[in-house]
């Protein structure tokens, strides 16, 4: 069985631009949420989503979007990219919304911001 | 954002001691899970707990969910070069809008 797929694993941008991360569940998962790792701040969460739409947010400015898609896959989407938002980029699949069995994260997109 | 309070933040043992670290917080869960990450890579799940006074073994490693809900700890026992790594706690908060609180960490590192 296929674990989570985050793409790509590396990500270079420059301050201002935007920047699309990709994640595919598990099969048979339908709740995604993503989160981000920095040294300072740690793991915070940013959104879940489950049936295309979003479930929970974290406190992240709007510039932090994300969606779902009919096959579960997620996409996470940062504009108007800071130095700050040099990150580990974390997704994680579980089966439902209110569930955490089965809660299993991917290896993560590295986001450096120059 | 909130995270949890864990301890300690890092620690140098030798191969085959036992290993305890734990995570506090001020507000109530009602699940605490304990992860492991190596570098580069997303944390991996050990230990699962749902209720309080659970007390959960997985091959080393023992968790225990504390019975206020405010608290945590894990276990090692007979540590090996292998569990160098990050440990984890996190948490589900009752009543808000995060998936999962994350503890700061305990970096383990082990010498032969």
């Amino acid at each position: 069985k296929a674990g989570v797929t985050q793409t790509p694993r590396y990500l270079i941008k420059t301050r201002g631009q935007q920047v699309t991360l990709s994640c595919s569940p598990i099969s048979g998962h339908r709740s995604v949420s993503w989160y981000q790792q920095t040294p300072g701040q740690g793991l915070q969460f940013l959104f879940e989503y489950f049936s295309e739409t979003q479930r929970n947010k974290g406190n992240f400015p709007g510039r932090f979007s994300g969606r779902q898609f009919s096959n579960s896959r997620s996409e996470m989407n940062v504009s108007t990219l800071e130095l700050g938002d040099s990150a580990l980029y974390l997704c994680a699949s579980s089966s439902n919304w209110d569930s955490l069995v089965g809660y299993t994260f991917g290896s993560g997109t590295r986001l450096t911001v120059v | 954002g909130q995270q949890l309070n864990q301890s300690p933040q890092s620690m140098f043992i030798q191969e085959g001691e036992d290993v305890s670290m734990n995570c506090t917080s001020s507000s109530i869960f009602n699940t605490w899970l304990w992860y492991k990450q190596d570098p580069g890579e997303g944390p991996v799940l050990l230990i699962a707990l749902y209720k309080a006074g659970e007390l959960t073994s997985n091959g080393r490693l023992t968790a225990q969910f504390g019975i206020t809900r405010k608290d945590s700890f894990l276990n090692i026992s007979a540590s090996i070069p292998s569990d160098v790594g990050i440990y984890f706690c996190a948490g589900q908060l009752t009543g808000t809008a995060s998936k999962l609180t994350f503890g700061t960490g305990t970096r383990l590192q082990v010498t032969l």
